[in-house]
């Protein structure tokens, strides 16, 4: 069975600095990957995702991610951020036979001014 | 292109009442998915549907449930309510009809059992 874990439950990061969330996965074949967003009492928006091709991909509000098949890992990446990008994150993984995502725990990520 | 839309946003029930939730998907998708997030189990999947046929379950209990009407529009049902089942209930459509299709969120219906 598929599983994702996310290491890091709550990460506190200064305004500017850089930003990496942590996101390993377990997967018998090559997956697709996600990266959500939660504002609190919202919905989950799409930063980025992975199915093949490029392992550096590029998404929404300045965030890009890595797929290490190696390392069974898709860390995401930010290098400065903002106070707007206050909230839940996400890590998921796709099953190619069937359109059920599997989601990581998520990290709250706090910004101090 | 409008996103997916979910209604109502907020619901309170008792224990024993059942209760519909609405999600209409984004225009010209066919697959809607349907997620449970609560605290303590986070995001779990509950069922996908296609074509107006489940095509997926998760581990849930017969309690829930879900149709799919022709226009894609999707509604799940919850019957005998529990108190844990007060959750963010979320639906997501998809375009693809791979099982890669990446799946869009609407902002979920926040349900309150008492």
């Amino acid at each position: 069975a598929q599983s994702v874990t996310q290491p890091d439950i709550h990460i506190t990061v200064s305004e500017g600095a850089s930003l990496e969330l942590r996101c390993n996965y377990s997967y018998g074949a090559t997956p697709y990957l996600f990266w959500y967003v939660q504002s609190p009492g919202q919905g989950l928006q799409l930063l980025l995702k992975y199915f093949s091709g490029d392992t550096l991909v590029q998404g929404i509000k300045g965030f890009e991610a890595e797929f290490k098949r190696s390392q069974s890992s898709f860390n995401l990446r930010k290098p400065s951020v903002h106070w707007s990008d206050a909230a839940e994150y996400f890590c998921a993984v796709g099953d190619t036979g069937r359109r059920a995502l599997t989601f990581g725990s998520g990290t709250r990520l706090q910004v101090q001014p | 292109k409008a996103g997916v839309t979910q209604t109502p946003r907020y619901l309170i029930k008792t224990r024993g009442q059942q209760v519909t939730l609405s999600c209409s998907p984004i225009s010209g998708h066919r697959s809607v998915s349907w997620y449970q997030q609560t605290p303590g189990q986070g995001l779990q999947f509950l069922f996908e549907y296609f074509s107006e046929t489940q095509r997926n379950k998760g581990n849930f209990p017969g309690r829930f449930s879900g149709r799919q009407f022709s226009n894609s529009r999707s509604e799940m049902n919850v019957s005998t309510l529990e108190l844990g089942d007060s959750a963010l209930y979320l639906c997501a459509s998809s375009l693809a009809t791979s099982g890669g299709g990446t799946q869009y969120f609407g902002p979920g219906t926040r349900l309150t059992v008492l």
